[in-house]
């Protein structure tokens, strides 16, 4: 079956402008979960969802970050007024079930570049 | 503060030997612990779940303990080979199995023919 996907791979930005990264989890899986992973580094808790509801999005930056999961399956992950700093792999991952922390699925991450 | 901690530096061992990589953390109480592989350019695989009450876990050539009284895990790979060079990612629940986890900084593991 499908894995979890991400679109765009990549996506380089101007700063100041504003980008909305997508993930797709697993059909049926219903957490959603997203991360920041910096070169060398594990990946940084973002924030997640069961189902539609966001359940913590204590990992967000600040309030130019902010996701969305309105039918409970596909995510976007939205930065506005990108800045330089915010350049890094963001990864999305789900899992099954909800309650604990269970086995989570990567996606393949997109690579922002903001110049 | 809180911290998870693993061997920073590489870890290069012989093919066939057992390799061990180590996770500390502080001022946790973690209900599960996780291991993850990440090879570059992807994202980390699952590997193995184990709770606060299981002292210890194997799948194939995979084992690992988990000591909550000296807060470490220990994370074994039996008669190692090259495909098994990757990093490998600890990753753990604050306390009560909560969803949010928090992962450490991965531990490179070259095996080396």
């Amino acid at each position: 079956g499908a894995g979890v996907s991400q679109s765009p791979r990549y996506k380089v930005t101007k700063r100041g402008q504003d980008v909305a990264l997508r993930c797709d989890p697993i059909s049926g899986h219903v957490s959603l979960y997203w991360y920041r992973q910096a070169l060398g580094q594990g990946p940084e808790f973002l924030t997640y969802f069961n189902y539609e509801a966001q359940q913590d999005k204590s990992g967000l930056p600040n309030d130019r970050f902010s996701a969305e999961r309105p039918e409970g399956s596909i995510s976007t992950l939205t930065i506005q007024r990108t800045e330089q700093r915010d350049s890094a792999m963001y990864r999305c991952a789900s899992s099954l079930t909800a309650g604990g922390p269970f086995e989570q699925f990567f996606g393949p991450g997109t690579r922002l570049t903001v110049l | 503060s809180q911290k998870i901690e693993q061997n920073s530096e590489a870890l290069n061992i012989q093919e066939g030997k057992t390799a061990t990589l180590t996770c500390n953390y502080t001022n946790y109480s973690p209900a599960y612990l996780q291991w993850y592989r990440q090879d570059p350019g992807r994202g980390p695989v699952f590997l193995l779940l184990i709770r606060e009450n299981e002292k210890e876990k194997r799948k194939e050539r995979l084992k690992v303990t988990f000591d909550t009284t000296l807060k470490q895990s220990l994370f074994h790979i039996t008669a190692s080979q090259p495909a098994d060079s990757a990093t490998y990612l600890c990753a753990l629940d604050n306390s009560g199995g909560y969803q949010k986890v928090t992962f450490g900084t991965g531990t490179k593991l070259q095996v080396i023919p």
